[in-house]
């Protein structure tokens, strides 16, 4: 399984766009991309999976360029409600998960 | 989607004894996971539990500190054994199964927080 590394933590106000940037430079031919978000006392939530260039939902967009040893989650014009932890995690569909760190974002009025 | 019920929320429990913890879900699945969230900590994969079969263990985490069953398609259990405060922790089932579109997504059961004291 691909190792993935992101920030720590960020920082954010209210109204801002917000861009993740997850690195994964041992991604295989099979494995997506997937973010989960997390609240406090509360499982991961899923996001957003992609494998190639862009995908988008009504919560964020995900980008990958063409070698796909990164991955940026867009979240655009975030809220207070928009704090937690933020998970990258590479894999292949229906596999095990492995939870990287995280980068916990703060958003601040 | 899958919905996943997690008994107890919390409990708080004494050194030496052991805690099971129960994970239903609403529809069937092949495979269950479960996983550890220390304090301030990411999520560790403690085991997969297939149907019929005996877990699969990660490293670091071994059958006889956490037994689990698996004994229908919607329904597992995790017993943390022998609790020292190191076990403290929150204690995450786990599923996955196909979502909106192509997706596949992980499902997660609000957690079950254990304090051992």
């Amino acid at each position: 399984l691909a190792k993935t590394t992101q920030p720590i933590s960020m920082d954010s106000y209210e109204g801002q766009e917000v861009n993740i940037t997850c690195s994964h430079n041992n991604i295989a031919t099979n494995d997506y991309i997937t973010w989960y978000q997390q609240f406090p006392s509360q499982g991961p939530r899923f996001i957003i999976q992609g494998y190639k260039t862009k995908v988008t939902n009504e919560v964020a967009s995900l980008f990958i360029p063409a070698d796909r040893k990164s991955s940026t989650l867009s979240l655009p014009r975030v809220s207070l409600s928009d704090t937690a932890v933020y998970y990258c995690l590479v894999g292949d569909q229906g596999g095990k998960l492995i939870f990287g760190q995280g980068t916990e974002l703060s958003v601040k009025p | 989607s899958a919905v996943i019920s997690q008994k107890p929320s919390r409990d708080i429990c004494q050194r030496g004894t052991s805690l099971t913890i129960q994970c239903q879900v609403d529809s069937q699945v092949t495979m269950m996971f479960w996983y550890r969230q220390q304090p301030g900590q990411s999520l560790t994969l403690i085991a997969t539990a297939n149907q019929g079969s005996e877990a699969t263990y990660e490293s670091g985490f071994v059958i006889d500190k956490f037994p689990i069953s698996r004994p229908n398609l919607t329904f597992s259990t995790l017993t943390v054994s022998n609790m020292s405060p190191e076990d403290s922790s929150i204690y995450l089932c786990s599923v996955e199964k196909a979502g909106d579109g192509m997706n596949t997504e992980a499902f997660f059961g609000q957690g079950t927080r254990l304090t051992v004291v």
